[in-house]
């Protein structure tokens, strides 16, 4: 089944770190970026993150660079997202989504989704 | 970054209705966004890409338009498993980023 599965999440203190996994099924995971997406409670998505497909390029939206580091192990049709330092604000349900792009210049549509795994950090 | 500005905040509209749902982008985008259906509970899910394309296994009576900083997704005749929230998505730069969202609700 053609499927992205997330992993990792739960309950966390301030400060504290966590790693999220997400793994893909049935289809050619070496070929394609993969972004995280995130979702604070009762609010909008927000982009996290981005691994280019040889895991040789990555992008981070500005509130966690030099907090999250995005990574790739191919050989395991797996991406992780390492968090540290967390805050009450990263509290959110994480998604992890395959980018898609006719261009070949970054300008992904998400066209899987996996179904989210929610990360909570208390104060 | 680009902001995205997406209107109504909420709509509330009948079955068979045709609703509009629009997104202003702070700075040009060309072609480059896209718009989501997500359900409660639920992962969104993709429905027109590059502005104007249909992503496979999507109703036709969902299309997108627009290019620069304005566009537009229209629901030609509202169906009951339309009723959800609407998000739009720049993909021009880094950092991507979504508009608000616009609920969509049952008249």
């Amino acid at each position: 089944q053609v499927q992205l599965v997330e992993s990792g999440g739960g309950v966390v203190q301030t400060g504290r770190s966590l790693r999220l996994s997400c793994a893909a099924f049935g289809f050619a995971f070496s070929r394609a970026a993969i972004h995280w997406v995130r979702q604070a409670p009762g609010k909008g998505l927000e982009w996290v993150a981005v691994i280019s497909t040889d895991g040789s390029k990555t992008y981070y939206t500005d509130s966690v660079k030099g907090r999250f580091t995005i990574s790739r192990d191919n050989s395991k049709n797996t991406v992780f997202l390492q968090m540290n330092s967390l805050r009450p604000e990263d509290t959110a349900v994480y998604y992890c989504a395959r980018g898609v792009d006719s261009s070949g210049y970054w300008h992904d549509a998400f066209d899987m989704w996996g179904q989210g795994t929610m990360v909570t950090v208390s104060s | 970054d680009t902001q995205m500005t997406q209107s109504p905040s909420s709509v509330s509209a009948s079955v068979g209705d045709r609703v509009t749902i629009t997104c202003r982008a702070s700075q040009g985008l060309s072609n480059w966004l896209a718009w989501y259906q997500q359900k409660p509970g639920k992962a969104p899910k993709l429905l027109i890409y590059a502005a104007s394309n249909l992503q496979s296994g999507v109703p036709s009576r969902f299309s997108g338009s627009g290019s620069g900083t304005d566009f537009t997704l229209t629901i030609s005749s509202l169906q009951p498993e339309d009723f959800a929230t609407y998000y739009c998505q720049q993909a021009n730069s880094f950092p991507y980023t979504f508009g608000q969202g616009t609920k969509l609700e049952i008249k």
